[in-house]
């Protein structure tokens, strides 16, 4: 198994560009996140699905959007990219669908390094 | 709401001595909780977790915790620290199966020879 495998790792953009990034998870997971990191700030969620069709917003998704059309993929759209959304943007996913297993933690991917400038 | 609180931005130990990084909670609920560790440029990796059953939880790489409902503590502890346990260390908590992940800041753990 792959796990969760985000794509790009790296990306500089322009104030305002868009960009996707990337998310699929092989794990069979019915939940999926999308969390950015910044220095002394841990983890914030920007974005969450419980399922396919099925997306909340979490403490910062203000510039975001995603989209869960399948249980693998789990995309992140910035539509205006501004230097405040300079970070590291992590993918997780965890809940195996039914008859999967009691596991709870979170599994997550590698992360996309992204500066805007 | 849910939240992590980790006080300690920076602990230093000696290899060889125990080391303690400390996590507080707080939930409405039933707390599930969890440490992760992050290697530089790198995702984070899970170490252990608590959901119900005996207080003192083990975990990857000899780690363990002990989870204090009435402190509303679940601090990570080693009993022999090495080198290679520097990292940057995440408390996270949920509250119920069915909610995200809360993170703690992190606390940045530098084991020194």
């Amino acid at each position: 198994n792959a796990g969760v495998t985000q794509t790009p790792k790296f990306r500089i953009l322009k104030i305002g560009q868009s960009m996707t990034l990337q998310c699929t998870q092989d794990m069979n997971h019915n939940y999926m996140y999308w969390y950015r990191q910044d220095p002394g700030m841990g983890l914030k969620l920007i974005y969450y699905s419980v399922g396919a069709g099925i997306t909340d917003k979490g403490e910062v998704p203000n510039g975001y959007n995603v989209s869960r059309s399948t249980t693998e993929d789990f995309p992140l759209r910035l539509e205006l990219a501004a230097p405040s959304q300079t970070s590291v943007y992590f993918c997780a996913s965890s809940f195996p669908r039914v008859g999967g297993g009691q596991n709870t933690e979170a599994f997550f991917g590698q992360g996309t390094r992204l500066t805007v400038v | 709401a849910q939240s992590v609180a980790q006080p300690e931005d920076q602990v230093n130990v000696a290899e060889g001595n125990p080391l303690t990084v400390k996590c507080t909670y707080s939930v409405s609920g039933n707390p599930y909780l969890f440490w992760y560790v992050q290697y530089p440029n790198r995702g984070l990796q899970f170490l252990l977790k608590y959901i119900t059953g005996d207080n003192l939880v083990k975990g990857s790489y000899g780690f363990e915790a002990e989870f204090n409902k009435s402190q509303t503590s679940f601090h990570l502890k080693k009993p022999s620290a090495l080198v290679s346990d520097s990292a940057l260390y995440f408390c996270a908590v949920r509250d119920g199966r069915n909610t995200p992940l809360v993170f703690g800041k992190g606390t940045r753990l530098s084991v020194i020879a």
